[in-house]
């Protein structure tokens, strides 16, 4: 069960766009259109941003969006806010050996 | 509106025992499966075990396997963790989280956590 790959950082200027990668394999996030998104700002639970790879709950702002090519989903940010600024993970369905779910380690967005 | 909410955190020494609960309300508790995910102080998040929407399944992630056992009451709307065998890299912030379905057939989108509870293995 290894984590998806994420970078550890990434940062922006207000008003640019950003986007985060999320790298698993053919078992995860290649073979399934179940991959998630969440933000988390420090000392508060996650929130889910997107879901099954492109698709926003209600509520979130349309400047996040989810896409995939392969085993590699991404996260794009565009008009970045201060408020932005958060940890963002992403996550998988997976089968292997038994159904669970892997994230990925998290990134570190910074708004400069 | 949906609320859940974690308890049963604390300290325990490495070996005990615990168990977590998480009390939900606002939504049919019957009706999805449910998930708990946790975060060690300063890392990332990780998932823990899932149950579907009626206890007939259960899975886990294989760091915990055989030492944890995920539960639910759906009469008192309340998810359980037992945790034994507690070994110190268990330390962590405890979610527990609603799966957006109740199946996990795939699945695995967490919708609304709890603000977890703290559970620390020292000895």
């Amino acid at each position: 069960q290894s984590a998806l790959t994420q970078p550890a950082s990434v940062s922006g200027s207000p008003g640019q766009s950003i986007t985060i990668s999320c790298t698993g394999t053919s078992s995860d996030v290649g073979g399934y259109n179940f991959v998630s998104w969440y933000q988390q700002h420090p000392g508060r639970a996650p929130k889910l941003m997107i879901y099954d790879v492109s698709n926003r709950p209600s509520g979130v702002s349309n400047r996040f969006s989810g896409s995939k090519s392969g085993n590699t989903a991404s996260l794009t940010i565009s008009g970045l806010q201060a408020e932005d600024e958060a940890d963002y993970y992403c996550s998988s369905y997976t089968s292997g050996s038994t159904r669970h779910v892997v994230f990925g380690g998290g990134t570190k967005l910074t708004v400069l | 509106q949906v609320q859940l909410v974690e308890s049963g955190g604390g300290v325990v020494q490495p070996g005990r025992s615990l168990r977590l609960s998480c009390a939900a309300s606002g939504f049919t508790f019957s009706s999805y499966a449910m998930h708990w995910v946790r975060q060690a102080p300063g890392k990332g998040l990780e998932w823990v075990a899932v149950i579907l929407y009626d206890g007939s399944n259960k899975y886990y992630a294989d760091s915990v396997k055989g030492r944890f056992t995920i539960s639910r009451d759906n009469s008192k709307n309340t998810l359980y963790l037992q945790m034994n065998s507690l070994r110190d890299d268990d330390s962590a912030v405890y979610y527990c989280a609603r799966d957006v379905g109740c199946c996990f057939t795939p699945g695995g989108h967490f919708d609304y956590w709890g603000q977890g509870t703290l559970v620390t293995v020292s000895s």
